[in-house]
C-alpha cells in the first residue's frame, strides 16, 4: 500500500515556540492531506485539509494562524504549531489519498510542550 | 450533525472466538466506510474498506453493511491476542472533498 511518512516521530519543545511537522507521500503524488490530532484515549479530530497550491481548508474551531499549514509540493505538506502551549501536546497525525482511493495514515507525530 | 458512533467497550473475546464490532452513522449521503486499527501509540491502518451494502469478506476480517439502517461493522474471525487494538469507524462525509469522519473507536481485548 501507500506509504506516508512523518518527522519527527517525536518532539519536545518549550512553550512559546513553534515546531513544524512534515508529512510526505513517499510512493505517490497527492494534491490533498489531511491534517488530524489525537488526544489520550479519543478519535481523530480532523483540523484542516491541505491542498497542494493552495491555502488549507481548516475545520471549525481550529485556529488557522496558530495551525500553518503550508502544502507546497504534491509529495510534501508541513503542519507548524505557532507559540506551542502545554494544551497543544498531543498526537498530530498526517494522511493522504492513494491512488486505490485508500486514505493511509502517516506514524503520526508526538508533541510534547513543557 | 453528521456523527459516527461506536461502543468504547473493552470488548472482551477468547482467543479464537469471533469478534463483531459495530458503528452507527448519521449522514445518509455517506458512500464510504472504513475500519482502521490503532495500536497504542501508533497511528491508525486501514483494515478495510466496503462502498456497497452486503459483505466483504478479507481473510479473517469481513465488513458488512446496510445503508438502509445506517451501520456498519466488522467481524473478525478467529480472533487472535495481535488482533488486541482499538477499532476505528470512519465515513466519508457526504458533499465529496474526501474528507472521513471518525467514530470513537472500540478497543477490543482478546483473551488467551
Amino acid at each position: 500500500g501507500a506509504v506516508v511518512s512523518q518527522h519527527p516521530s517525536r518532539v519536545i519543545c518549550k512553550s512559546g515556540t513553534s515546531v513544524k511537522i512534515e508529512c510526505r507521500s513517499l510512493d505517490f503524488q497527492a494534491t490533498t492531506m489531511f491534517w488530524y490530532r489525537q488526544f489520550p484515549k479519543k478519535s481523530l479530530m480532523l483540523m484542516a485539509t491541505s491542498n497542494e497550491g493552495s491555502k488549507a481548508t481548516y475545520e471549525q474551531g481550529v485556529e488557522k494562524d496558530k495551525f500553518l499549514i503550508n502544502h507546497a509540493s504534491l509529495t510534501l505538506s508541513t503542519l507548524t504549531v505557532t507559540s506551542a502551549h502545554p494544551e497543544d501536546s498531543s498526537f498530530y497525525i498526517c494522511s493522504a489519498w492513494g491512488q486505490a482511493e485508500e486514505q493511509y495514515f502517516g506514524p503520526g507525530t508526538r508533541l510534547t510542550v513543557t | 450533525q453528521k456523527e459516527v458512533e461506536q461502543n468504547s467497550g473493552p470488548l472482551s473475546v477468547p482467543e479464537g472466538a469471533i469478534a463483531s464490532l459495530n458503528c452507527t452513522y448519521s449522514d445518509r449521503g455517506s458512500q464510504s466506510f472504513f475500519w482502521y486499527r490503532q495500536y497504542s501509540g501508533k497511528s491508525p491502518e486501514l483494515i478495510m474498506f466496503i462502498y456497497s451494502n452486503g459483505d466483504k469478506e478479507d481473510g479473517r476480517f469481513t465488513a458488512q453493511l446496510n445503508k438502509a439502517s445506517q451501520y456498519v461493522s466488522l467481524l473478525i474471525r478467529d480472533s487472535q491476542p495481535s488482533d488486541s487494538a482499538t477499532y476505528l469507524c470512519a465515513v466519508e462525509v457526504g458533499g465529496g472533498g474526501n474528507k472521513l469522519t471518525f467514530g470513537t473507536g472500540t478497543q477490543l481485548k482478546v483473551e488467551l
